[in-house]
């Protein structure tokens, strides 16, 4: 199985912050890589898919780039609707991986 | 506009069986892979299980492989997941979420329920 390790686990940061989420596989998924927001009591919400493409709908601010097996979502500038958790994933293969998951939290 | 929605959670002894539905709508689901997720409670994303559009292939996570079984009906635009000798840990939030498909190739989840929580305990 492709393990997806995600850092940091946590994260402090203040509006208007430019922050980066990196995450890493342990083999190659090529550009099969998507980032995912959640609030809390909510469902995840797809915000970067293929690496770095953006959903439709997604505010500008977030992107996503890919270096070999790392990956790396960046938000410019927080704003306060982006406290949440974000995860990675990888559906290159099955089964189909989580990182563990990053909390964007208000400094 | 596109729904997701879950049902048939609710609490189950050990060992014991239930079966999730997602019905869907706003979109041709013939035409798409589709998925459950779930996560424990304060846990992680888990990917679960992943069936094709007519159904020939199915994906089982380690975890469940052997215990559940996902499964699809065009007809009704529905998803199930039956899951068999339910565990403790098993305990958790199933999420169903569109996949792949035509005309999204992409098996990124674009689309997600709003979740139906089982939980297993004594």
């Amino acid at each position: 199985d492709i393990q997806m390790t995600q850092s940091p686990s946590t994260l402090s940061a203040s509006v208007g912050d430019r922050v980066t989420i990196t995450c890493r596989a342990s083999q190659s998924v090529s550009s099969w890589l998507a980032w995912y927001q959640q609030r809390p009591g909510r469902a995840p919400n797809l915000l970067i898919y293929k690496a770095s493409s953006l959903e439709t709908g997604v505010p500008s601010r977030f992107s996503g780039s890919a270096s070999g097996t790392e990956f790396t979502l960046t938000i410019s500038s927080l704003q306060p609707d982006d406290f949440a958790t974000y995860y990675c994933q990888q559906y290159n293969s099955y089964p189909y991986t989580f990182g563990q998951g990053t909390k964007l939290d208000l400094k | 506009e596109v729904q997701l929605v879950e049902s048939g959670g609710g609490l189950v002894k050990p060992g014991g069986s239930l079966r999730l539905s997602c019905a869907v709508s706003g979109f041709t689901f013939i035409n798409y892979n589709m998925n459950w997720v779930r996560q424990a409670p304060g846990k992680g994303l888990e990917w679960v299980s992943a069936i094709s559009t007519g159904g020939g292939d199915r994906y089982y996570a380690e975890s469940v492989k052997g215990r559940f079984i996902i499964s699809r009906d065009n007809v009704k635009n529905s998803l199930y997941l039956q899951m068999n000798s339910l565990r403790v840990e098993d305990t958790a939030v199933y999420y169903c979420a569109r996949g792949g498909g035509d005309p999204a190739p992409e098996e990124d989840f674009d689309y997600w329920g709003q979740g139906t929580l089982v939980t297993v305990s004594s």
